[in-house]
């Protein structure tokens, strides 16, 4: 069966320090990939997604980046955080666009 | 994007059927329905997705509506355990990559 993993599952930073969360799925190839942002009380947004490796796009410009370095391997990265960069951070994968999206169990970031 | 329409809240008693209602009038005819909860602190949980005709799977039910521009899930016997926030999306159908926008969701309250 297929599997998300992501971490940390909480993480508190200063205002201008570097940022790496990482997503990994197990149990099936060439994923549709999607990095969303949760911010408290309101709705999902999409970050970024990728459909194969090294292959990017990115929904809203902004303070953050993604990186697929291998097939089931999704990294979110910031080289300096901002304050409206906390939130909750979710990773989900699909076998093809238009199916069901699996979700990790997210990632609380909070920016002091 | 389409936009959703949900009840901000509801309740339930326990064992009792829970019918969740969801307008999308402006869905485009690709796009599928897809329905996910969530409970506090992690991620979302897919429930259910169709495209025009009525779903059924382990989890719940889904009708929709023949002009698409609603959709019902229905519990068709609600535990403690499906209380958490219900969330019906337009996946992005017409698009390369199945997005998906969360509205503020359905908070469901199961009374014992």
């Amino acid at each position: 069966s297929q599997t998300i993993h992501q971490w940390p599952a909480t993480l508190v930073q200063p205002v201008g320090s570097p940022l790496s969360l990482e997503c990994t799925v197990e149990g099936t190839s060439n994923p549709n990939l999607y990095w969303y942002r949760q911010a408290a009380g309101r709705g999902l947004q999409l970050l970024f997604y990728s459909v194969g490796i090294g292959q990017i796009s990115s929904e809203v410009p902004q303070n953050l980046s993604a990186s697929r370095p291998q097939d089931r391997q999704f990294i979110l990265s910031s080289k300096k955080l901002l304050l409206s960069d906390s939130g909750f951070y979710l990773c989900a994968w699909s076998p093809r666009p238009n199916q069901p999206q699996h979700f990790g169990d997210g990632t609380r970031l909070s920016i002091l | 994007d389409a936009k959703t329409t949900q009840p901000n809240s509801m309740e339930s008693n326990e064992e009792e059927p829970v019918h969740l209602p969801c307008n999308h009038s402006t869905i485009s005819g690709t796009d599928y329905i897809h329905w996910y909860r969530q409970l506090p602190s992690q991620g979302p949980e897919y429930v259910i997705h169709g495209l025009t005709s009525n779903v059924n799977n382990r989890m719940a039910s889904l009708a929709i509506a023949e002009d698409r521009k609603s959709s019902t899930l229905i519990l068709h016997r609600a535990t403690l355990r499906d209380a958490a926030v219900y969330y019906c999306t337009p996946g992005a159908g017409g698009t390369s990559y199945g997005k998906l926008t969360f509205g503020q969701g359905t908070i469901l309250t199961v009374h014992p």
